[in-house]
């Protein structure tokens, strides 16, 4: 049972947009900076997004990144099939003093 | 662009302890605020397991492995260790290090196996 929440899966088509949502709670979502990371099947995983909304060099502007609240979203926009892999996002637990994930969506690009 | 670099697979018996080691390339070791251990079991999602703050050489656990977990630095070597005790079967995992959670290390495979 992660402390975070995400959707098990998401899919759409090419050239499409999707989102992922992560819901949590007033300690850690609420508290601290998101970061989202992409994890491609038998890779380590990727930073996509830190600080809620900044994106590494690097990383294009088709991946966003927005927090309201104790939720976050991750945006994708023109979906590429090389965008199929598992999103994660993660955060700091201030009442716990842990770090904290939610449970992976995996991406399908139909 | 800072690399990290980790040791490479294990295999242990149940009960038996593990030390994972992971050197930053780079001198600024002790400019990041944490560095962090993740593992993910085979099919599983990302789980934090533990942190440590390269200068000043405080840590912090996850509740599900403390007494169990010790991570550790070297900062002469900007090294950073994960050692894991009394290891069981449930402990098989990729084990990942992390500046920040920021720039990650390539894992490595512990296997728990009698």
């Amino acid at each position: 049972q992660s402390v975070l929440t995400q959707p098990p899966s998401v899919s759409a088509a090419p050239g499409q947009k999707v989102t992922i949502s992560c819901s949590g709670g007033s300690s850690n979502i609420g508290t601290n900076y998101v970061l989202w990371f992409q994890q491609l099947p038998g890779t380590a995983p990727k930073l996509l997004i830190y600080d809620n909304d900044k994106r590494p060099s690097g990383i294009p502007d088709r991946f966003s990144g927005s927090k309201s609240g104790t939720s976050a979203t991750l945006g994708i926009t023109g979906l590429q099939t090389g965008d199929e892999a598992d999103y994660y996002c993660g955060t700091w637990d201030s009442s716990l003093s842990v770090g904290v994930f939610g449970g992976g969506t995996k991406l399908t690009v139909l | 662009q800072v690399q990290l670099v980790q040791s490479g697979a294990e295999v242990k018996k149940p009960g038996a302890s593990v030390k994972v080691s992971c050197k930053v390339s780079e001198y600024t070791f002790t400019s990041y605020n944490y560095m962090h251990w993740v593992r993910q079991a085979p099919g599983q999602g990302l789980e934090w397991v533990g942190a440590i703050s390269p200068s000043a050489g405080n840590t912090a656990y996850a509740q599900k492995f403390q007494g169990r977990v010790t991570v550790t630095r070297d900062t002469s070597t900007s090294t950073v260790y994960m050692e894991l005790s009394s290891l069981r079967s449930e402990d098989t995992a990729v084990y990942y290090c992390g500046t920040d959670l920021t720039v990650w290390g390539q894992g490595t495979l512990v296997t728990v196996s009698s």
